[in-house]
């Protein structure tokens, strides 16, 4: 079975400095995809980065990136030069091989930016 | 471009009624889900579609209907509303295909079973 925990249910960060929120994995699949959603206060999903298994680089996307150490089962997302905006939960997913849609949530971890 | 919609947005249910929670989109998708999110545990996927006539359970079934008869719409029925059913209900849907193909999600159902 497919599981994602991420273990920090809240996170506090200055205003401009990095954070880094930990996501932790488990599959049997050797093809898998990673992703990182970002779900404001009004609600929405949106969908911030991708690593897939096979990658051999850490994903990048502006100022989001994915810190990926996939002995560890880990694909932390780094928010570099936080802001304000940046205040919301952020879900780690996964989807596995045999692709069907359908994605596996952690239990997501809450960014408060302070000023 | 409309993107997935839900509707309705909010919705207040007794105990034992039924109801339907809409979702459409426009973006020709092939794979489709519905998931709840519930404090503390992220969101759970109750039913999934890969295709017109084809669904599949999630994890949390009980109590919830689906069907898929174009690739446009999947609504989700539930059957006898419980208190326990009181959630924010996502539906999204993704192209089949490449792993890294992204879900798009509508804006969600608030709904409270009382």
């Amino acid at each position: 079975a497919q599981k994602i925990t991420q273990t920090q249910p809240g996170m506090f960060v200055q205003e401009k400095e990095a954070v880094t929120l930990d996501c932790t994995y488990d599959t049997s699949d050797p093809s898998y995809g990673l992703f990182w959603y970002k779900q404001p206060s009004s609600g929405e999903m949106i969908f911030l980065i991708y690593q897939g298994s096979y990658d051999q680089q850490n994903a990048t996307e502006g100022r989001y990136s994915l810190n990926f150490q996939k002995a560890r089962k880990s694909a932390n997302l780094v928010i570099s030069a936080s802001q304000l905006g940046d205040s919301a939960m952020y879900f780690c997913a996964m989807r596995g091989s045999g692709n069907t849609g359908k994605l596996i949530f952690g239990q997501g971890t809450t960014l408060q930016v302070k000023p | 471009n409309a993107g997935v919609t839900q509707t309705p947005k909010f919705q207040v249910l007794k105990t034992g009624q039924s109801m339907t929670l809409q979702c459409a989109q426009d973006m020709n998708h092939e794979y489709m889900s519905w998931y709840r999110q519930d404090p503390g545990m992220g969101l759970r996927l109750i039913h999934y579609s890969v295709g017109a006539g084809i669904t599949d359970q999630g994890e949390v079934p009980n109590g919830y209907n689906v069907s898929r008869s174009t690739t446009e719409d999947f609504p989700l029925r539930l059957l006898s509303a419980a208190p326990s059913q009181t959630s924010v209900y996502f539906c999204a849907s993704s192209y089949p295909g490449q792993m890294n193909t992204e879900a798009f999600f509508g804006q969600g159902t608030r709904l409270t079973v009382v």
